[in-house]
């Protein structure tokens, strides 16, 4: 099965609206984290934002935030007022507590910014 | 910033070649990472190593040999490549075993 499902392989969205990227998870760990990077056509993954299995708060940096329903195993990464800069292709990532410092990433999404 | 480099960007090796890929990360991090990324399978962990000499198997390691001798250098060996093995490879860098893995550029390698 996989660990980490984005069901997403590409998406649109306007410039100045806000965009969710899905991200689902399986696991059977209690403790574990969630990550998002941004890889630009450069290359460079970029870390975005992270969610640990025990934070209450949705986690925020900036104009990201993550949708975190642990319940549904969800854990989806909203961008706010899309710029250009934006486009990318977006990784969501998990670290289960029994792997350490093992990271297991989706599939990915690509993200294209329209003006 | 923390800063991880990679020794090429782009290379072209041919089948049989042994094949080297350098990392060096500037930050002190005890653990590094190898990683190889093909379109609709996000990254894979091939090696990884949390210690000088020391190193752990990831999620495909077969066909891949890592050496560690120095804390900021982690490299990465395709000890007789094949075709199977083009792709785009990552090398990362974490402090401790909770933190944030942070990513040199990239090196795409394609085996002729």
């Amino acid at each position: 099965a996989q660990k980490i499902t984005q069901t997403q392989p590409g998406m649109f969205v306007q410039e100045k609206e806000a965009v969710t990227l899905d991200c689902t998870y399986d696991t059977s760990d209690q403790s574990y984290g969630l990550f998002w990077y941004k890889q630009p056509s450069s290359g460079e993954m970029i870390f975005l934002i992270y969610q640990g299995s025990y934070d209450e708060q949705n986690a925020t940096e900036g104009r990201y935030s993550l949708n975190f329903q642990k319940a549904r195993k969800s854990a989806n990464l909203v961008i706010s007022a899309s710029q250009l800069g934006d486009s990318a292709m977006y990784f969501c990532a998990m670290r289960e507590g029994w792997r350490g410092n093992m990271l297991t990433f989706g599939g990915g999404t690509r993200l294209m910014v329209k003006p | 910033d923390v800063k991880v480099t990679q020794s090429s960007r782009y290379l072209v090796k041919r089948t049989g070649e042994k094949v080297f890929l350098e990392c060096v990360q500037d930050m002190d991090h005890e653990n590094m990472f190898w990683y190889r990324q093909d379109p609709g399978l996000g990254l894979r962990l091939i090696y990884f190593s949390y210690d000088v000499k020391m190193k752990e198997k990831g999620d495909i390691p077969e066909g891949y040999s890592v050496s560690r001798e120095k804390k900021e250098r982690f490299s990465l060996i395709l000890e007789s490549a094949s075709t199977n093995q083009t792709s785009m490879y990552l090398c990362a860098s974490s402090l401790g075993v909770t933190d944030t893995q942070y990513f040199g550029p990239g090196t795409r390698l394609t085996v002729l």
